[in-house]
């Protein structure tokens, strides 16, 4: 069972925008633990999407946005492309910076 | 550009220890933590442990005393063990460089591990 909730699966249109939410408790999501959002797509090396919640690391596109409140995070993306299609998980790590936890994964459908 | 490349047997028995090989190329080492993580068949990812500039370790409760991470900095490489293997330890495997923050911003593309008798 994961530390962190997310839905198991998504669908959306191309051009659309969708929103995956992430939940944890406070000990996940304290004030100062910081989120990651990760896409995997088959055969290829994970990315990371969103880093301190709400941070794009340099060539990630602007389709991409985070935010955190409170116990929940959520990564959105916009303006839907069939290339979106993939698994995307959240992290973030435990109130003594012991370990990293997942999110269970959100299997992304667009069609 | 930092590149991860990934090594190690992809094919066990059960009781045998896994032995995977991280290198760094493009990039330092010794500057940031390095992470493990896996994702089973059909399941999500787990995180397995990691290690810090000074080397020391922490590691998934659930496998803590099955697993040793360690670097050799002058080969630049990152290694896991991961001891008394079973079927469910089966998956693919990744190494990852960990940002301050935890968020793991360089990953390796991964080794199939089998455990199968």
């Amino acid at each position: 069972q994961s530390a962190l909730t997310q839905p198991a699966s998504l669908s959306a249109s191309p051009g659309q925008a969708i929103t995956i939410y992430c939940s944890g408790t406070s000990t996940d999501f304290g004030t100062s633990k910081f989120v990651s959002w990760y896409r995997l797509h088959p055969d290829k090396a994970p990315q990371l999407l969103i880093y301190e919640d709400s941070e794009r690391p340099s060539g990630i596109s602007g389709r991409f946005s985070g935010s955190k409140s409170g116990n929940t995070a959520s990564l959105t993306i916009s303006g839907l492309q069939v290339d979106d299609e993939a698994d995307y998980y959240c992290s973030s790590y435990t109130s003594n910076n012991a370990f990293m936890v997942f999110g269970g994964g959100t299997k992304l459908t667009v069609l | 550009q930092v590149q991860l490349n990934q090594g190690g047997t992809g094919l066990l028995k059960p009781s045998e220890t896994l032995s995977l090989t991280c290198g760094v190329s493009g990039g330092s080492l010794s500057a940031y933590y390095w992470a493990w993580i896996r994702q089973p068949p059909g399941r999500g990812l787990e995180w397995i442990g990691h290690i810090d500039q000074g080397g020391s370790t922490n590691s998934n409760p659930s496998l803590k005393s099955r697993v040793i991470i360690s670097v050799d900095p002058s080969k630049k490489q990152v290694f896991l063990k991961v001891g008394l293997m079973t079927a469910a330890d089966t998956g693919l495997y990744y190494c990852a460089r960990v940002l301050g923050t935890y968020s793991m911003d360089v990953w390796g593309k991964g080794t199939t591990v089998t455990v199968s008798s």
